[in-house]
This record gives structure tokens, C-alpha cells and sequence, in this order.
């Protein structure tokens, strides 16, 4: 089973900053099936990011992903007070067929 | 504009079936690019994939919960059901029904319901 694991589990930084997130992978898994979510308290994920480093649409390209293999990261630019979410990668492969990481939670301060 | 929207009931009593539908609008079910999947979210946890339909009934199950899971789609009313058998208190979550977008190039799910919280008390 392929497991996500997502660090830091929480980041505190202020608007205007960078924030970088990471999901690394227990087994390489592929580029095009690699994607970031972003899941404000009350509301259901968002797709943020798929194909790794493509942005959904509606998406601002101060998100951006990158990363192959079994390392991918999350880049947030110049951070606002809205980016406050837990954040959350996702791969599909072999059984179990998709999976999730455990969170990040992104606190603004 | 794709609206997806769960409904069920709220309340289930260890050891019987959760129950939940998911109505989708502003596309057809029978879309050949797009799978329909359940995904749940026990409170204050991650997200947990239960599994996902294509419009033709051809299923993928998580292989943790295959043994009580049954999905299944109703193409002519434009929804998709999901049914989880003897449930325990483990089972309570919020339940998402959501758009799995499978392309050459990429696989994820770009449209999510708002979910709906399912506990499991008696």
C-alpha cells in the first residue's frame, strides 16, 4: 500500500510569506496522478492541484506544485489571511487504488 | 454549472446499512471522462477513499471496507448510491460524493458535494 505522508502537520506564518508543504510518498508514484486539495473548517475539499503542477481552474498562480517520484510539494506565494485550510495530497495507484495524505494544517497568523 | 448533493439518513444504529445518494445536476452521469466516487471524513480526521462508480457499473473498491461496500448508479435519474453494511461506531463521518475526473494525463476530483454527517449511535 502506498502511504502519504504530509509535513509539516502545521504551519504558522504570516501574510505575505511563502509557504512550502510537503507529501512524500512510500513508493514512487506517478506525476500525472498526484493532486493537492484544500479543505476550509465546514466546507468540502477544493482541487487545488493534479497532474502534480497543473492548477485547477479558478486556482490563483500563487499555488503552485512540482515534484516526481516520491517527493512532491505544495508552494504558496505571498500568503493572505484566506489561505488559512488544511491542505491535502492524493495519489492514485495499486490497492489501495487512491489514497490521502494526513493533512497540513496552514495557519495564517 | 455541476452541482453534486448527498442525502440519507443522518442516523444509523450499530450494525445496520448506511444508505446514502448523490444527485448530480449540471452533467450527465453517463459522461465517459468521469468516474463518481464516495469519500468520508471521520470528525476532526483525514479523508478516507470508500470507492468510486463508472457510469456503466464497473466499481473500484477501497480494499479495507470492499467487504461491506456497495456503490451503485442510477443513470436514468443522474445518481449514484453508496451502501455500507454493518456499521460501528467507526463509521461515523462525513460522507462526500464527488467527480473523479480520469484523463490521459491526469486522475482527481475536481467537483465535490458539501457532505453529510452520518453518525452511528443507537
Amino acid at each position: 500500500d502506498i502511504v502519504l505522508t504530509q509535513s509539516p502537520a502545521t504551519l504558522s506564518l504570516s501574510p505575505g510569506e511563502r509557504a512550502t508543504l510537503s507529501c512524500r510518498a512510500s513508493q514512487s508514484v506517478s506525476s500525472s496522478y498526484f493532486a493537492w486539495y484544500q479543505q476550509k473548517p465546514g466546507q468540502a475539499p477544493r482541487l487545488l492541484i493534479y497532474g502534480a503542477s497543473s492548477r485547477a481552474t479558478g486556482i490563483p498562480d500563487r499555488f503552485s506544485g512540482s515534484g516526481s517520484g516520491t517527493d512532491f510539494t505544495l508552494t504558496i506565494n505571498r500568503l493572505e489571511p484566506e489561505d488559512s485550510a488544511l491542505y491535502y495530497c492524493q495519489q492514485f495507484g495499486r490497492s489501495p487504488r487512491i489514497t490521502f495524505g494526513g493533512g497540513t494544517r496552514l495557519e495564517i497568523k | 454549472q455541476l452541482q453534486l448533493q448527498e442525502s440519507g439518513p443522518g442516523l444509523v444504529k450499530p450494525s445496520e446499512t448506511l444508505s446514502l445518494t448523490c444527485t448530480v445536476s449540471g452533467d450527465s452521469i453517463s459522461s465517459s471522462t468521469y468516474y463518481w466516487a464516495w469519500i468520508r471524513q471521520p470528525p476532526g480526521k483525514g479523508l478516507e477513499w470508500i470507492g468510486s462508480i463508472y457510469y456503466s457499473g464497473s466499481t473500484h473498491y477501497n480494499p479495507s471496507l470492499k467487504s461491506r461496500v456497495t456503490i451503485s448508479v442510477d443513470a436514468p435519474k443522474n445518481q449514484f448510491s453508496l451502501s455500507l453494511s454493518s456499521v460501528t461506531a467507526a463509521d461515523t463521518a462525513v460522507y462526500y460524493c464527488a467527480r473523479l475526473e480520469d484523463t490521459v494525463y491526469s486522475l482527481h476530483f475536481d467537483h465535490w458535494g458539501q457532505g453529510t454527517l452520518v453518525t452511528v449511535s443507537s
